[in-house]
């Protein structure tokens, strides 16, 4: 069975600063690898994407992740964050064929000023 | 707009009164599914659905319906609320199958049962 784990229920960081965060997986094949983006009150967004070639990955607002198959983990970075980054962050693997697709648990960015 | 809605957006009910959220998208998509959402375990997928008339099993699809009767519409029902549904609920959709598309979500329908 396939699952998610996203080790930091909540983050803080200066804004300015570097981000990682967490990503493991368990999944039997290939991963299909996502984060997705919620600000508060919104639905999810998607931030990037991995399903194959070039393990480093480059999405949207200046985020990048890194598939590592070795270490089952797929972290979302930000060189350096702004204080609009703050939101809720989600890992995600999917089975496109087979439809089912599972989160993790979520981690909460907050940024100080 | 390409989008992906949901109605209502809130709604409180009462324990055992049946109710239907509906979930509409407008990018003919094959794909749809159903998630909720509660504080501390992320999101949980209730039933998804590869295409009209083809729908399945999530995670967590105890108390709940869905029916995919035509390729943009794929409405959720709860028969019989009861109060541990009180959630926030999402709509996805993506197109195609066996691509790694990501999925697009609709707003959310915060659903309190009493």
């Amino acid at each position: 069975a396939q699952s998610v784990t996203q080790p930091d229920i909540h983050i803080t960081v200066s804004e300015g600063a570097s981000l990682e965060l967490r990503c493991n997986y368990s999944y039997g094949a290939t991963p299909y690898l996502f984060w997705y983006v919620q600000s508060p009150g919104q639905g999810l967004q998607l931030l990037l994407k991995y399903f194959s070639g070039d393990t480093l990955v480059q999405g949207i607002k200046g985020f990048e992740a890194e598939f590592k198959r070795s270490q089952s983990s797929f972290n979302l970075r930000k060189p350096s964050v702004h204080w609009s980054d703050a939101a809720e962050y989600f890992c995600a693997v999917g089975n496109t064929n087979a439809g089912k697709s599972t989160f993790g648990d979520g981690t909460t960015l907050t940024v100080k000023p | 707009e390409a989008q992906v809605t949901q109605n209502p957006r809130y709604l409180i009910t009462v324990t055992g009164k049946k109710l239907t959220v509906t979930c509409s998208q407008n990018m003919n998509h094959e794909y749809m599914s159903w998630y909720r959402q509660d504080p501390g375990l992320g999101l949980r997928q209730i039933y998804y659905s590869m295409n009209v008339e083809v729908t399945d099993k999530g995670d967590v699809p105890e108390g709940y319906k869905v029916s995919r009767k035509e390729k943009r519409n794929f409405p959720l029902i709860l028969e019989s609320p009861s109060p541990n549904q009180t959630s926030l609920y999402f709509c996805a959709s993506r197109p195609s199958l066996g691509e790694a598309y990501e999925q697009y979500f609709g707003p959310g329908t915060r659903l309190t049962v009493t």
